[in-house]
């Protein structure tokens, strides 16, 4: 069955980096385009970035561009999330997400993780 | 930037009642390109209904999305206790960013 599992959460002081990663398995990694979406505590969701299927296209919201990057590795079948520039409002639950149709098309979210949370905190 | 915004922001009724959910887009939105989803508390969402009226494999028939346009509707026919939840409108159309609602919270009475 498809599985998408969140690693690389925890508390860092504003300024700083971290990265978070997606481990996939269940489905052809290499098919899909991948979400990263977050919720702050106590908030709703909200959509964070898109890598498509290849790689070659990478989408953000405004609020991090210029400080977050996406990445795949498909030999690894493992999503990334670098944040860079952190503050507090990007204190949020962390979920990777794929889509429901391959290869790009406008999807919704069939697949989601448990969720990584990041505290952003000195 | 799509917005989108959800009413009510807390529903509250009985299990067995019928609860009919809103998500208003400020711009028109593709009916192919709008889903709901349902939260539960420390859990990741699930999707419910895709392409605005379309049910996600496993969703049982008690719900059921319509709309088009710049207004959509999530109706749950019946109410089950584990219907209890949060849920998000979400449009994913032809330009990024995609956005979702702030939520409805559909609480027991």
């Amino acid at each position: 069955q498809v599985q998408l599992v969140e690693s690389g959460g925890g508390v860092v002081p504003p300024g700083r980096s971290l990265r978070l990663s997606c481990a996939t398995s269940g489905f052809t990694f290499t098919s899909y385009s991948m979400h990263w979406v977050r919720q702050a505590p106590g908030k709703g969701l909200e959509w964070v970035a898109v890598i498509s299927f290849d790689g070659n296209n990478k989408y953000f919201t405004d609020s991090v561009q210029g400080r977050f990057t996406i990445s795949r590795d498909n030999s690894k079948r493992t999503l990334y999330l670098e944040m860079g520039s952190l503050t507090a409002e990007d204190t949020a639950v962390y979920y990777c997400a794929r889509d429901q149709a391959p290869y790009g098309s406008n999807s919704e979210f069939v697949f989601w993780g448990q969720g990584a949370p990041v505290t952003v905190s000195s | 930037e799509i917005e989108l915004t959800q009413s009510p922001g807390i529903l509250s009724l009985s299990p067995g009642e019928r609860a009919t959910l809103s998500c208003r887009a400020s711009q028109s939105v593709s009916s192919r390109s709008f889903a709901w989803y349902q939260q539960k508390p420390g859990q990741a969402p699930r999707l419910l209904i895709y392409a605005a009226s379309t049910r996600a494999t496993g969703i049982p028939d008690r719900f059921s999305g319509s709309g088009s346009g710049t207004d959509f509707t999530l109706t749950i026919s019946r109410l089950e206790p584990e219907d209890f939840a949060v849920y998000y409108c979400q449009q994913y159309g032809s330009s990024f960013p995609y956005t979702f609602g702030q939520g409805t919270k559909l609480d027991i009475k």
